[in-house]
């Protein structure tokens, strides 16, 4: 079974503050994403990698970077987080091995509120 | 800007019926087609993807694509109380890495 795991299920941070998520995936992905979820929104892509120290912006990358130093870890940095980036943080792996029926699969998601 | 659109509901279906969710895009080039599952403070999982046009069922579950129409459908027949769920429709492109998402569709099956 594939598994995506994030480090945090819920955060509370203040404004201003730099902010770390960290996803990790145990299935040698070679894709990864970080999304966010807020209501009537669904999910925004904010970055995705698909290899090592590959980065590639998503829909709205402003205010966030990324950092993959390694196959199995994506990391999503709010740089000085803002009361706009509250919200549901998704991060997703696939792999280009499944053909046309690339799958991504999520972890379980960090909600972060920032005060 | 390509697009997934998707009506966001709530669909509401009572027990037993077939729901139908729907799903229409705007990029032609789109290849594969994907419908996710989300229950309510958990995140998407893979229910079926459709690449050809025509139906492919699974279970209790056929989603239908029309490439001439660009658009996805997914039937839920026998729905269940546990159905109830935000189904997310999701397009991939051809030669790129991104796949864009629905807002998701609300469904509700009524006991």
């Amino acid at each position: 079974d594939v598994k995506v795991t994030q480090s945090s299920r819920y955060l509370v941070k203040r404004t201003g503050e730099k902010v770390f998520l960290e996803c990790v995936q145990d299935m040698d992905h070679e894709n990864m994403f970080w999304y966010r979820q807020d209501p009537g929104l669904g999910l925004r892509l904010i970055y995705f990698s698909y290899d090592v120290k590959m980065k590639e912006k998503g829909d709205i990358p402003e205010g966030y970077s990324v950092s993959r130093e390694k196959k199995e870890r994506f990391s999503l940095i709010l740089e000085s987080a803002s009361t706009n980036q509250t919200s549901m943080y998704l991060c997703a792996s696939s792999s280009m091995r499944q053909g046309v029926g690339e799958t991504q699969y999520f972890g379980p998601g960090t909600r972060l509120l920032v005060l | 800007q390509k697009e997934v659109e998707q009506n966001s509901g709530p669909l509401s279906v009572p027990e037993g019926a077939i729901a139908s969710l729907n799903c229409t895009y705007s990029d032609r080039g789109s290849q594969s087609f994907f419908w996710y599952r989300q229950y309510s403070g958990k995140s998407p999982e893979l229910i079926m993807f459709i690449y050809s046009n025509g139906d492919k069922e699974d279970g209790r579950f056929t989603a239908q694509l029309n490439k001439a129409s660009q658009y996805v459908s997914l039937l839920i027949r026998d729905s269940q109380p546990s159905d109830s769920a935000t189904y997310l429709c999701a397009v991939k492109g051809s030669g790129g890495f991104k796949t864009i998402f629905g807002a998701g569709t609300r469904l509700f099956v009524k006991a």
